[in-house]
């Protein structure tokens, strides 16, 4: 079984409508990320949580908001969706205490706003 | 703001050859750099990280290298395979907790 799964995989949704996306690890890591990836920018960071109820911007955090109520979970919420949030969605963790604190990545969401 | 980028775009090579991918990144400040391998539909994997005070790192056929004061990053890949071709992606890593990706080579190892 995958250590960080994301839901859903793929979702449409129209402009206006909040939406919800979700991440689980089983990893037992502390550190959560969620990025979004454009094609000709990379990834860059929305929101990132070292522990439960920790929550920092990251680099494009406008139009986004997350929620971590648990170790395992971080949700991703888009209040009022607009086209140009189309994008692939990764959420990423990592262990502070490893020496390296590689980060580990989910197979990402693929979200199309009409 | 950091800036990476990746050149080139894309590539495509024949099986068997050695390839270089390129990394540049215009804030020497960084605490680590990190090279993944993107496939689609499953996300990144990490290959290798070099932290700050390192010059390279090798896994296998991989090979990374690190000099920070010119903001450059390699990444050599020996005999590619064509279980090889992916999107390759360098990320830095600043004290802040900030991560910064480049837009990524696409390679394509042709069999």
């Amino acid at each position: 079984d995958a250590d960080v799964t994301q839901t859903p995989r793929n979702r449409i949704t129209k402009t206006g409508k909040r939406i919800m996306l979700e991440c689980s690890q089983t990893k037992g890591h502390d550190r959560m990320y969620w990025y979004r990836q454009d094609p000709g920018l990379g990834l860059r960071l929305i929101y990132y949580s070292f522990d439960v109820k920790d929550i920092n911007k990251g680099e494009i955090s406008d139009g986004y908001s997350v929620s971590r109520q648990a170790q395992a979970k971080f949700s991703l919420s888009l209040e009022s969706a607009i086209p140009n949030q189309t994008a692939l969605y990764f959420c990423a963790t990592s262990d502070p205490r490893g020496a390296e604190e590689t980060q580990y990545f989910g197979p990402g969401t693929r979200l199309l706003v009409l | 703001k950091q800036e990476v980028t990746q050149i080139p775009a894309a590539l495509s090579v024949p099986e068997g050859e050695n390839l270089v991918l390129n990394c540049s990144f215009t804030d020497s400040a960084i605490y680590n750099l990190q090279w993944f391998r993107q496939d689609p539909g499953k996300g990144l994997t990490s290959l290798l990280l070099i932290q700050s005070s390192q010059r390279e790192q090798t896994s296998g056929r991989l090979n990374a290298s690190l000099d920070k004061s010119s903001g450059r990053s390699t990444l050599y890949i020996a005999a590619s395979q064509p279980g090889d071709s992916a999107t390759y992606l360098c990320a830095v890593r600043h004290t802040g907790n900030q991560f910064y990706f480049g837009t990524g080579t696409s390679l394509t190892v042709i069999p």
